[in-house]
């Protein structure tokens, strides 16, 4: 059974930083695209950022030069450095298992249970 | 505001069918496929449905997907009160380079 357990979230500061993790286990994680899905209160959901199993990143306009995403394939671990965070920022993040033939075909099986992060003074 | 458009709610009565609409453009639905998640209140998303119309193991054939140039649909027939959730579409959109989700739409079953 695929399960992803985020952690790492919390109350931070405009400008803050913070580090989210993501410990997965249950398949082949070097084999897999891993993702960051955000979802601020009330609203939709946003993604945010994707690292292939081949290395590739991906970053949407409103994180680009921010968000840093990483993972340790030895640990089975997902990460996501968040600099410069701003109010909007404010969101439950969630680690999502990527699946499909192609990037463009990617559809998202497996989400963890989100962990929320809070940017206010 | 977001990529995809979808109608904010929707609801219907328990054994009804109801349509859920996600349009987008050519840069996105029109260009590739379509998969639809469920959340139900207070939990992460699920997929539910793939590749326009797939569905993955354990997902009733209540719920059915199709697509049509730039524009997709979620059909849940024989609506249940466990169904009452948000359902959002979401593709891979190549002017973005990213994944673009709809904004949602709340199901509620009266």
């Amino acid at each position: 059974e695929v399960q992803l357990l985020e952690s790492g979230g919390g109350l931070v500061q405009p400008g803050g930083s913070l580090r989210l993790s993501c410990a997965a286990s249950g398949f082949t994680f070097s084999n897999y695209a891993m993702n960051w899905v955000r979802q601020a209160p009330g609203k939709g959901l946003e993604w945010v950022s994707s690292l292939g199993g081949g290395g590739s990143i991906f970053y949407a306009d409103s994180v680009k030069g921010r968000f840093t995403i990483s993972r340790d394939n030895s640990k089975n671990t997902l990460f996501l450095q968040m600099n410069s965070l701003r109010a909007e920022d404010t969101a439950v993040y969630y680690c999502v298992k990527a699946r499909g033939l192609e990037r463009s075909s990617y559809y998202f099986d497996s989400w963890g249970q989100g962990t929320l992060v809070t940017v206010s003074s | 505001q977001s990529v995809l458009t979808q109608p904010p709610s929707a609801s219907g009565t328990p054994g009804q069918t109801v349509t859920i609409s996600c349009s987008g453009s050519s840069s996105n639905i029109g260009s590739t496929t379509v998969n639809w998640y469920q959340q139900l209140p207070g939990t992460a998303p699920k997929l539910l449905i793939y590749s326009n119309n797939q569905r993955p193991s354990g997902v009733p054939d209540r719920f059915s997907g199709s697509k049509s140039g730039t524009s997709a649909s979620l059909a849940i027939s024989g609506l249940q009160s466990e169904d009452e959730a948000d359902y959002s579409c979401s593709t891979w959109d190549s002017s973005l380079n990213g994944w673009v989700f709809g904004g949602g739409t709340k199901l509620t079953v009266l």
